[in-house]
């Protein structure tokens, strides 16, 4: 099976533009979960969506958003970007209930300057 | 919330020579589960412990789920090159309800 890809996997924004991430599970898998992962914070979750439908939430700002298709792809949108926004952004997929084991994708690094 | 707790942040040590990394939650978990992730790529998992008690081994790897279902450590024996990473264990938080909580790593660095 292919694994988790995630596109772009670089990206330069300005502050105060907004962004969105696109994320393709392992095909099968229901579960889509978005984590950014900074040096100073680590790994960090932000949401998973399972059946189009957002079951669990980090505590992120608002501003953080995400949303998942009848085919399981997971798109997550930041918007009015701060410079501390600036990380690796992780999807990974689960076959399994209730926060299983996790596929990672090879992630989208997000410079904000 | 839920904390996960690792030690130690780093860990320096000789080609061949053991390593062992500890794991501790401020609640009870449902399940453990512990991730590998390479300078610049990402989290790869590698284990899920449930039971209390429970010992998993992969190879030079032992995996192990405290009694208490709190505490977790990973121990390597004989340490290659090849193991050099950030190993990662991490717990459902509210039962799964409200994500997965990581630990901060535990960088291994190995000197040949």
């Amino acid at each position: 099976k292919a694994g988790v890809t995630q596109t772009p996997r670089y990206l330069i924004k300005t502050r105060g533009q907004q962004v969105t991430l696109s994320c393709s599970p392992i095909s099968g898998h229901r579960s889509v979960s978005w984590y950014q992962q900074t040096p100073g914070q680590g790994l960090q979750f932000l949401f998973e969506y399972f059946s189009e439908t957002q079951r669990n939430k980090g505590n992120f700002p608002g501003r953080f958003s995400g949303r998942q298709f009848s085919n399981s792809r997971s798109e997550m949108n930041v918007s009015t970007l701060e410079l501390g926004d600036s990380a690796l952004y992780l999807c990974a997929s689960s076959s399994l209930d209730r926060m299983g084991e996790q596929y990672f994708g090879p992630g989208t690094r997000l410079t904000v300057t | 919330g839920q904390q996960v707790m690792q030690i130690p942040q780093y860990q320096h040590v000789q080609e061949g020579e053991d390593f062992t990394t500890y794991c501790n939650s401020s609640t009870t978990l449902s399940n453990i589960q512990w991730y590998k992730q390479r300078p610049g790529g990402h989290p790869v998992f590698l284990i899920q412990l449930v039971k209390s008690g429970e010992v998993k081994k992969q190879k030079r790897l032992t995996f192990q789920f405290g009694e208490a279902k709190k505490n977790s450590s990973l121990h390597i024996t004989a340490t290659q090159t090849t193991d050099v990473g950030t190993y990662f264990c991490a717990g459902p938080e509210g039962g799964g309800a409200d994500g997965l909580t990581f630990g901060k790593g535990t960088h291994l660095i190995i000197q040949p």
